[in-house]
């Protein structure tokens, strides 16, 4: 599977959007983007994914490069609650769950 | 109620015993994980079960022995604790391959002494 970069860590006040970059420039052509974020003490959670398309859902978007080899998450009114570690993934549909995490990015959200 | 719950929460123990952490989802999901978050708060799967059927092993030591009784259940057993096994274990499940999206649980805290 492809690897991620991400920074390590960024801020962002509370109310306003969250944007949070991911290379993956050796993203093979079947393989998705997946966004999963770590809330403090909790397990996982599945935010977002996509292929080549731009993807919209509740809790976020997900903007993907022509070339798919960047994407960038967007949290459109980050909350306090949205504090949390956020983890770019890419992985081919058949992965029976094996998802490479990589060390995400810590976001703070702040008043 | 909770998606995917795991037990215990925490567990503390002696190096040398032999411990399981239980694992049950009722989501009526066919596929189900074990994944260890190390002290650098890496995440890694350990297994994939489909249809109690292993999937995936990632070359865990023989002291980790999953046990799948049916599709909603899928428990951890671990002999002769390390006190290299500390770490949180999370267990997770899926439709099919996991294809749209992994359902967590909560965690449990190994830490051996």
């Amino acid at each position: 599977d492809a690897k991620t970069t991400q920074p390590p860590s960024m801020d962002c006040a509370e109310g306003r959007a969250a944007n949070l970059p991911c290379n993956h420039s050796t993203i093979s052509g079947n393989e998705y983007v997946y966004w999963y974020r770590q809330i403090h003490s909790q397990g996982p959670q599945y935010i977002i994914h996509g292929l080549k398309n731009n993807e919209t859902n509740e809790m976020a978007s997900l903007i993907i490069t022509e070339d798919r080899k960047s994407s960038t998450l967007i949290l459109p009114h980050a909350t306090l609650r949205d504090t949390a570690v956020y983890y770019c993934i890419v992985s081919k549909p058949d992965s029976w769950g094996k998802l490479q995490f990589g060390a995400g990015t810590q976001v703070v959200v702040t008043p | 109620d909770t998606a995917v719950s795991q037990t215990p929460k925490y567990l503390v123990t002696q190096m040398g015993n032999d411990k399981s952490i239980k694992c049950e989802q009722n989501l009526g999901h066919d596929t189900m994980y074990w994944y260890k978050q190390d002290s650098k708060k890496f995440l890694k799967i350990m297994f994939s079960y489909n249809n109690k059927e292993l999937i995936i092993n990632e070359t865990v030591p023989n002291r980790f022995s999953p046990k799948s009784p049916d599709k909603a259940h899928l428990n951890l057993h671990i002999n002769s604790l390390e006190l290299g096994d500390s770490a949180v274990y999370f267990c997770a499940s899926s439709q099919g391959q996991g294809f749209e999206k992994l359902f967590f649980g909560s965690g449990t805290q190994l830490s051996v002494l």
